[in-house]
């Protein structure tokens, strides 16, 4: 059984750069799809993106895909999220997930609450 | 602006059955499977439907699922005061190539 562990809340000043990152509990050598979503506190989950965990190939959503950067370290199993130019509206809760083969989330990192004040 | 339409609150008493609603398009849940997920405040989503009306392992089949056309309902019978939480459904879009959300319905037990 897959695990998605990710790091801890950040706070930023607007206008910064942050990574958050998502670490799984399988081999460098196994695909997985990963995807990562955002939840403004009080609203409803929105998709940014996904990366294939070995290749590090990328698709983003296009509500997004400006500020936003998908990573993977290539000697591990940690994969991330890089935002740059932070404002307020970024203050969110960011979520790494697995996609299953049928589509849906079977699998989600704890979350990572960013905060971004000016 | 979600692109999957849910209604933004539903109620019920213990008990009693709800049924949250989840609506699309041809793009969307005219084509491909819905899922859903509930969600209690500060904890992570957690799926409780997949492929319109599979359960995962330990959802109670108190939870139902269906879907017809670009339509799909969220059935909780027996509510149950510990049901209060956030629910949404989500689907793949493929004008959008990607995932899309509704934007959640909150269940308060009454």
């Amino acid at each position: 059984q897959v695990q998605l562990v990710q790091s801890g809340a950040e706070m930023k000043r607007s206008g910064a750069s942050v990574r958050i990152s998502c670490r799984t509990s399988k081999d460098v050598s196994t695909t997985l799809f990963i995807h990562w979503l955002r939840q403004v506190p009080g609203q409803g989950l929105e998709w940014m993106g996904v990366i294939n965990s070995v290749q590090g190939s990328t698709f983003y959503s296009a509500a997004f895909q400006r500020r936003f950067t998908l990573t993977k370290d290539t000697s591990t199993n940690i994969l991330y999220l890089e935002l740059s130019s932070l404002t307020s509206d970024d203050t969110a809760i960011y979520y790494c997930a697995r996609r299953d083969a049928e589509g849906f989330y079977d699998i989600w990192g704890q979350g990572t609450l960013l905060t971004v004040s000016s | 602006q979600s692109v999957l339409t849910q209604p933004p609150s539903v109620s019920g008493a213990s008990g009693q059955t709800v049924i949250i609603s989840c609506t699309g398009s041809h793009s969307n849940l005219a084509r491909f499977p819905v899922h859903w997920y509930q969600q209690f405040p500060n904890s992570t989503p957690k799926l409780l439907i997949y492929s319109n009306y599979r359960r995962p392992s330990g959802v109670p089949d108190r939870f139902s699922g269906s879907k017809s056309g670009t339509s799909a309902s969220l059935t909780i019978s027996g509510l149950q005061s510990e049901d209060e939480a956030d629910y949404y459904c989500h689907c793949y879009d493929d004008d959008l190539s990607g995932s899309v959300f509704g934007g959640g319905t909150k269940l308060t037990v009454l």
